[in-house]
């Protein structure tokens, strides 16, 4: 079973609509990571959890509302997007926040309409 | 000023050659880390090597190398004896600090490594 798995692959979805995207590690980490990776741009961190905590949110607005329920899970859910939030949205963890290694999903790639 | 830049879009390799990709980055902080992550179409960054701001020797991980150039502020990655599977996104990245809890990776556009046959 891979390390970090992404649901779903692929997401379309209007203004109005609200949908979640799925992580969940199964490496036993303590740490996960939200990144957003859009065309010709680098990778933007959005927000770090260690231990369930959120410790860090990169000025993301709030339609963007992450969910930590247990180490191995982790939510983002999606509210009234903009046609500019279309990305790959990339799921990574680490054992620690200050590990050097983090393990990435294969992302989700969400198109807004 | 950008943290971290990569100034090839696209690179060609011939198989079996070594290739260079170009990263510069730009920080004031004298605690950082430099990692190289990998691409492939199928989305997943794959993380291929670490060099730490102290460290006295260049990283190597196999294949891969990471040429330190503290001074000049480039962490460029050498991948030897390239291979058709080496074809993908590479990704060159910092992390600023060793302080408990900042791990803010500040990543590159990227560089389009293609190996043809």
């Amino acid at each position: 079973e891979t390390g970090v798995t992404q649901t779903p692959r692929h997401l379309v979805m209007g203004m109005t609509n609200k949908k979640s995207l799925k992580c969940e590690q199964h490496l036993g980490h303590n740490a996960m990571y939200w990144y957003k990776q859009s065309a010709k741009k680098p990778l933007e961190l959005m927000f770090v959890y260690s231990l369930e905590e959120r410790v860090e949110n990169n000025s993301v607005p709030s339609r963007f509302s992450p969910e930590c329920p247990n180490s191995s899970h982790l939510f983002l859910h999606l509210h009234t997007l903009q046609p500019e939030d279309s990305a790959l949205y990339l799921c990574a963890s680490s054992q620690d926040p200050g590990s050097n290694e983090q393990f990435f999903g294969p992302g989700t790639r969400l198109t807004v309409l | 000023a950008q943290k971290i830049t990569q100034t090839q879009p696209g690179m060609f390799v011939q198989e079996k050659e070594a290739v260079t990709l170009d990263c510069t980055y730009d920080t004031s902080d004298p605690s950082y880390g430099l990692f190289w992550y990998k691409q492939p179409s199928s989305g997943e960054m794959i993380f291929l090597i670490y060099q730490g701001s102290y460290d006295q020797q260049n990283a190597t991980e196999g294949r891969y190398s990471l040429n330190f150039q503290k001074a000049r502020k480039s962490a460029n990655l050498v991948i030897s004896a390239s291979q058709l599977g080496d074809s993908a996104m590479y990704f060159c990245a910092m992390r600023e600090g060793y302080q408990t809890g900042a791990n803010n990776l500040f990543f590159g556009t990227g560089t389009r490594l293609t190996v043809i046959p």
